[in-house]
């Protein structure tokens, strides 16, 4: 399996904190994807990275952040966190990136309630 | 603008196949996927379409049909294993996936 792992993997705060979902990789891809995932709605895409320091905003961006400062790791923040914000959220990572034939691996998710 | 549809749950019995459909619409196509998620788990990759026709991988396969915007999953000798949500997506223009909200299957004995 590919080496991904996402911590916390679960997580309970109060609205209004910040909080920080950390990726870490050890396959050395160059694409790295932060996705939230809703009862009756596909994966939705926050933010993604093509390399160290070079990010760029997804369809649900708003109200998170992410900073990628090494290869192998991809941190999503969420400044001040709201209910709006409790899901489960995947990191993924993949080789190809904006090409057809673009696999990606997930790893095992992190489960946020924001209460 | 750009959707994507799938049926929201099915049911099929052990030993037998079925069918997942799965429709689109979008301006710029670059291929469409179909991915495994077991309850509670990450999604895994099943297969990937660019051309039309059918693509067989052991018990699964997968079908497009470009034109139509439709693809189908199908999954022979079902097992209890095979319970599980099936998502689909296609990749825009952009190289962007857009996910369909998954296929819950749910496998009797």
């Amino acid at each position: 399996d590919a080496g991904i792992t996402q911590s916390p993997r679960h997580k309970v705060t109060e609205t209004g904190t910040p909080v920080t979902l950390r990726c870490h990789q050890t396959e050395n891809h160059r694409y790295m994807y932060w996705y939230r995932q809703d009862p009756g709605h596909g994966l939705r895409l926050i933010h993604y990275s093509y390399g160290v320091k070079d990010t760029d905003k997804g369809e649900v961006s708003d109200g998170y952040s992410v900073s990628r400062s090494k290869t192998e790791d991809f941190l999503l923040t969420l400044e001040s966190a709201t209910s709006s914000q409790t899901s489960v959220y995947f990191c993924a990572i993949s080789e190809s990136g904006a090409t057809g034939a673009n696999v990606l691996t997930f790893g095992a998710g992190s489960r946020l309630t924001v209460l | 603008g750009q959707n994507i549809d799938q049926p929201t749950e099915m049911t099929a019995t052990e030993g037998a196949i079925v069918q997942i459909n799965c429709t689109y619409q979008t301006s710029g196509f670059n291929g469409l996927f179909w991915y495994q998620q077991h309850a509670g788990e990450a999604p895994t990759f099943l297969s990937y379409n660019v051309l039309d026709g059918l693509e067989e991988k052991g018990r699964f396969s997968s079908f497009l049909s470009r034109s139509k915007g439709y693809s189908y999953l199908l999954l022979k000798e079902l097992q209890m294993k095979d319970s599980a949500s099936y998502l689909c997506a296609f990749m825009d223009s952009n190289y962007q996936l857009i996910w369909g909200a998954g296929t819950k299957l749910i496998i009797k004995p």
